[in-house]
């Protein structure tokens, strides 16, 4: 059984940069999109970008001139980082592996298995 | 960017209910569409992926159908496991991944 579990601060400063892991279980990183999706307290989930098992990244036009996700298969993890935060970056974020696969190939959607998320407050 | 629309936001049902929720795409999008779950406190689960495929392990009383800009998604008889938030995302281009705003299905 494939497990998804996040860690990181659950408190970052205004102007600072926000570093969540996700570290994976029950099966490898080496396959398949391993992605990030946020959700602001009371509101609807926002998809954040995600890294494919060959390194591909690819981000939600909306953050990505802040984002960066990152892979570490020796870890089994890949990581997310969001820089120059403010208040409307306080969010739930998870992390979440797509294992759809067709004709050979695999795609970053739609979204198998999550993780628990983890508050993330921006806030001096 | 594709825009998505569910409809209605809030919807009030009693258990064995039929309910069906719409989600509409601001462009056609063919097939690409998935539905999730999510209860309170929760990481959303899958329901169905190509707008009609129904995940491992999902009760068969969920139901998806639809192509191009239409989509619903049909619990058949509604038990109370079900009173969650139901979200559609579309992956039109596989490239981005847009959430519905979501559908809280509450008990009437």
């Amino acid at each position: 059984q494939v497990q998804l579990q996040e860690s990181g601060p659950g408190l970052v400063k205004p102007s600072e940069t926000l570093s969540l892991t996700c570290t994976v279980s029950g099966g490898s990183i080496s396959i398949y999109y391993w992605s990030w999706i946020r959700q602001s307290p009371g509101k609807g989930l926002e998809w954040i970008g995600y890294i494919s098992y060959s390194g591909n990244t690819n981000y939600n036009p909306s953050l990505k001139s802040r984002v960066t996700i990152s892979v570490d298969t020796s870890k089994n993890q890949f990581s997310l980082k969001l820089n120059s935060v403010t208040a409307a970056d306080t969010a739930v974020y998870f992390c979440a592996r797509s294992g759809y696969c067709n004709d050979g190939r695999c795609y970053g959607f739609p979204f198998d298995y999550w993780g628990q998320g983890t508050l993330v407050t921006v806030s001096s | 960017d594709i825009q998505m629309t569910q409809s209605p936001s809030t919807l009030s049902a009693s258990v064995g209910d039929r309910v069906t929720i719409t989600c509409r795409a601001s462009q056609s999008i063919s097939r690409w569409l998935a539905w999730y779950q999510q209860k309170p406190g929760k990481a959303p689960e899958l329901l169905i992926f190509d707008a009609s495929s129904l995940e491992r392990g999902v009760p068969s009383r969920f139901s998806g159908s639809g192509s191009g800009t239409e989509f619903t998604l049909t619990i058949s008889s509604l038990q109370p496991d079900d009173f969650a938030v139901y979200y559609c995302q579309q992956y039109d281009t596989f490239s981005q991944g847009t959430f519905g705003q979501g559908t809280k299905v509450e008990i009437k």
